[in-house]
């Protein structure tokens, strides 16, 4: 399984794009890249999943290079409600593959 | 609306007492997952099963055991409950089938805060 990297934590003021990057350079050919988001006292939630290239949904947008070593989470004019810790996954996501979790990055939003 | 249901919110137990954790999905999904969380580690899996009576190991099995009978349902259980398994436990589903034209996406209980005295 591909390993990530991202920052342990970012901080934000309400309103601005928050960008955050994972590194996984020992990506695979058949390896999605999938965001999740966690609150406090809550289980984690899909926020985008991509290959290639650029996602885009109503939450966030995902950048992905065409080396595919790394990717960028990008959520615009954040609000305090977006503190959460974010976490990046590699992997197939299909057949018997478990879902791998590292530590996340810690957002936080100040008014 | 697509549920994964974790029968306790919160739980105290005694040390040494055997302990179930039972958790439920009602998506069809063949995957299902075994984390604990602890402040500064993320999540970590403990087991997951991709098909009934299957188990694999995650990261940190030890101390634990999982059951899968049906389906619909993936128990966690603890033995010999110890006070270093005070954690909060999730439990995650997801199926392998391709369902967005990409991979797939996994869903979360609200978590099990267990505490071990």
């Amino acid at each position: 399984l591909a390993k990530t990297t991202q920052p342990i934590s970012m901080d934000s003021y309400e309103g601005q794009e928050v960008n955050i990057t994972c590194s996984h350079n020992n990506i695979a050919t058949n390896d999605y890249i999938t965001w999740y988001q966690q609150f406090p006292s809550q289980g984690p939630r899909f926020i985008i999943q991509g290959y290639k290239t650029k996602v885009t949904n109503e939450v966030a947008s995902l950048f992905i290079p065409a080396d595919r070593k790394s990717s960028t989470l990008s959520l615009p004019r954040v609000s305090l409600s977006d503190t959460a810790v974010y976490y990046c996954l590699v992997g197939d996501m299909g057949g018997n593959t478990p879902l791998v979790f590292g530590k996340g990055t810690r957002l936080s939003v100040i008014a | 609306d697509v549920k994964v249901t974790q029968s306790s919110r919160y739980l105290v137990k005694r040390t040494g007492e055997k302990v179930f954790l039972e958790c439920v999905q009602d998506m069809d999904h063949e995957n299902m997952f075994w984390y604990r969380q602890d402040p500064g580690l993320g999540l970590r899996l403990i087991y997951f099963s991709y098909d009934v009576k299957m188990k694999e190991k995650g990261d940190i099995p030890e101390g634990y055991s999982v059951s899968r009978e049906k389906k619909e349902r993936f128990s966690l259980i603890l033995e010999s409950a110890s006070t270093n398994q005070t954690s909060m436990y999730l439990c995650a589903s997801s199926s392998p089938h391709d369902t967005t034209g990409g991979g797939t996406e996994a869903f979360f209980g609200q978590g099990t805060r267990l505490t071990v005295v």
